[in-house]
């Protein structure tokens, strides 16, 4: 069963702080997808990464993809109050067409 | 262009009855996919449908089932509805992963209540 073993699972902090929500995994995947939820909403498609060792920067916020494939981090600069919310992150497993597994999620509150 | 739709957004059944989910995709989206998120198990895999057909099926019982018609169009259904049914559904839909694209882009959820 490939598993995504996401940290931490909560995260508080002050507005201006930096922060890194970790994902990783003992399975390799064929691209790994960032979201954000809002309560009572379906989640949104921040990034996708697919070559192993690939940054991406979206903003304040920057994604990596390991070198193996296996893990990634999404790491946020001076965090404001508007990025609150749950961050998931998503691999997609070999010839398993459109089937992604989620790691447990990243609550995240920044307080003014 | 429109996003993915899901209705409806609430519903609320009782134990032992059974309930269908419809999801439109995004214009042009050929597979769609369905999860399930609760607090404690976070989102997991049902199934996805690709040109009508199952591709692939994640470890549900088979009290939850599924269909695509030939508009892409999709729907879940679950039968003999059991308290920890209760759960928000989620349907997401791609244009079918390219390489190693695979690209979801989600609708806003049915928020399932058995009681």
């Amino acid at each position: 069963t490939q598993l995504l073993e996401q940290s931490p699972q909560f995260l508080s902090i002050q507005e201006g702080e930096n922060l890194t929500v970790y994902c990783n995994s003992s399975s390799v995947f064929s691209s790994l997808q960032w979201y954000r939820q809002e309560p009572g909403e379906g989640p949104v498609l921040l990034v996708t990464v697919v070559t192993g060792g690939e940054v991406k920067k979206l903003k304040r916020l920057t994604f990596q993809f390991g070198d193996a494939r296996k893990d990634s981090s999404l790491h946020i600069t001076a965090a404001q109050p508007g990025d609150t919310g749950l961050y998931l992150c998503a691999g997609s497993p070999y010839n398993q067409g459109g089937k992604l597994i989620f790691g447990q999620g990243t609550e995240l509150s920044v307080k003014p | 262009k429109a996003g993915v739709t899901q209705t409806p957004r609430y519903l609320i059944k009782t134990r032992g009855q059974q309930v269908t989910l419809s999801c439109s995709p995004i214009s042009g989206h050929r597979s769609v996919s369905w999860y399930q998120q609760t607090p404690g198990q976070g989102l997991q895999f049902l199934f996805e449908y690709f040109s009508e057909t199952q591709r692939n099926k994640g470890n549900f019982p088979g009290r939850f089932s599924g269909r695509q018609f030939s508009n892409s169009r999709s729907e879940m259904n679950v039968s003999t509805l059991e308290l920890g049914d209760s759960a928000l559904y989620l349907c997401a839909s791609s244009l079918a992963p390219v390489g190693q694209i695979n690209e979801q882009f989600f609708g806003p959820g049915t928020r399932l209540t058995v009681l």
